[in-house]
């Protein structure tokens, strides 16, 4: 069974257009992320979720929108996609407590690639 | 704000060599430090962490020590594999919280 499952792995497609990517994690944690992975793979934080609720919103265009149907999902939305766009997405989940008892490790799910061409 | 800085790669080793990959790290309080590991392909793993001041966090042969006088976190490995060959990212988190601030990852190479 796998951890955090992202759909679709890749996606290919035009400047312009309007995808989703999704992502389940199977852990019961409370807090969802979601990473952004250039191509000289720095990572840098997007959106992050506790039970439901927007926590964290870095300095994102308003066209990325993520939505938490409930605290085993968060998916990311994307209007309007432009070239810089393209980069690997990742998702991650966590379980909040203190860091001696296992909290703060993020378990990370494969990654989704995105071309925008 | 909260800052890592790494080493840049690649770096590029023989089988059984010696293994060091600098970490050092801005931070206002106790932050956790963490080091992820990313093979080809795939996504981030957790390799070790430490919570506190002078904790050693280890795992398959990787070490590293929580320096808070010189706020490093530098990994180390006595005998690297062929398949060590990934990119390493050093972390932190805040105390309390567990989003990840990462530094810009160390890619290395290891040959037979």
């Amino acid at each position: 069974d796998t951890a955090v499952s992202q759909t679709p792995k890749y996606l290919v497609t035009q400047m312009g257009n309007d995808k989703s990517i999704k992502c389940e994690q199977n852990l019961g944690h409370d807090t969802m992320y979601w990473y952004k992975q250039d191509s000289k793979k720095f990572l840098k934080i997007m959106f992050s979720y506790n039970n439901k609720e927007l926590i964290i919103n870095e300095t994102v265009p308003n066209r990325f929108s993520p939505k938490s149907p409930d605290k085993a999902h968060l998916n990311l939305h994307i209007n309007s996609l432009e070239l810089g766009d393209s980069a690997v997405y990742f998702c991650a989940s966590s379980q909040e407590g203190t860091a001696s008892s296992g909290a703060n490790v993020l378990t990370f799910g494969a990654g989704s690639r995105l071309t925008v061409l | 704000g909260n800052s890592v800085t790494q080493m840049e790669g690649p770096v590029t080793l023989s089988e059984e060599a010696f293994l060091t990959i600098n970490c050092t790290y801005t931070a206002t309080g106790y932050p956790s430090l963490f080091w992820y590991v990313q093979y080809p392909g795939e996504g981030l793993q957790l390799l070790l962490k430490a919570t506190k001041a002078d904790d050693k966090g280890s795992n398959k042969g990787f070490e590293a020590t929580y320096r808070k006088e010189t706020t490093s976190f530098h990994l180390e490995k006595g005998s690297v594999q062929v398949s060590d060959s990934a990119v390493y990212f050093c972390a932190l988190s805040r105390s309390g919280y567990s989003t990840l601030t990462f530094g810009k990852g160390t890619m290395l190479l290891v040959s037979p």
